[in-house]
């Protein structure tokens, strides 16, 4: 089956670094998307990997390594508005996306 | 337009009746998507759609449920004798290219679907 894991939530101060893990299992493999949802919004794209590495984007890196299916995104200079669910998808063989269930991040000052 | 657009926003409806969810992706989109995302959840894919081809639905429930996008634009989604278990956010997306390849999806804001 396919599959994807990431903790449910996650707490972290403001001014701090916090590191959100992904881990996958699908049918193929064709790049790792991360979308930033707030609540009661629509979920925007925050970064895609297909190779192994970092790709750091500003405040936000996201890390792939397809061998161990797994996935990290790295949140830098935590800012209150980082308060969100963070979602994790797969393109699968398909190029469809097989979502996470999304990690909540709490931000506290 | 700016970004994709859904309507209406929300919907309340008796159970057994039937609705119709709007979306109308951004201008030049090829591909179009439905999912249905309940809270605390990651989004549910339902089907999509190449132009005017509806490419994969193996995601609808049931086949009380179906779409069309009959000019390659604008989208509905249609739930027929609707029932409580149907409720939910009902999440449309577009994104550029024909969906051949992974590319960044954009979301609408969504139709909250609550049925008595």
């Amino acid at each position: 089956g396919q599959n994807i894991d990431q903790p449910t939530e996650m707490t972290a101060t403001e001014g701090a670094i916090v590191q959100i893990n992904c881990t996958y299992q699908t049918s193929g493999f064709n790049g790792l998307f991360w979308y930033q949802q707030h609540a009661g919004e629509a979920p925007t794209f925050l970064s895609y990997n297909v190779l192994d590495g970092l790709e750091e984007k500003g405040r936000f890196s996201s890390f792939l390594s397809r061998s161990k299916g797994y996935s990290y995104l790295l949140l830098k200079e935590l800012q209150m508005k980082d308060s969100a669910s963070y979602l994790c998808a797969v393109a699968d063989s398909n190029y469809q996306l097989i979502w996470g269930a999304g990690t909540k991040l709490i931000i506290k000052p | 337009g700016a970004g994709v657009s859904q309507s209406p926003r929300y919907k309340v409806t008796k159970r057994g009746q039937d609705v119709a969810l709007r979306c109308d992706p951004i201008s030049g989109h090829v591909s179009l998507y439905w999912y249905r995302q309940a809270l605390g959840q990651g989004p549910e894919f339902l089907t999509y759609f190449n132009y005017e081809a509806q490419q994969d639905k193996s995601g609808l429930p049931n086949d009380r449920f179906s779409a069309e996008r009959p000019e390659g634009s604008i989208s509905t989604l249609t739930i027929q004798r609707t029932e409580q278990r149907d409720s939910a956010m009902y999440r449309c997306a577009s994104s550029r290219g024909v969906a051949g390849g992974p590319e960044t999806q954009y979301f609408g804001p969504g139709t909250r679907l609550l049925v008595l």
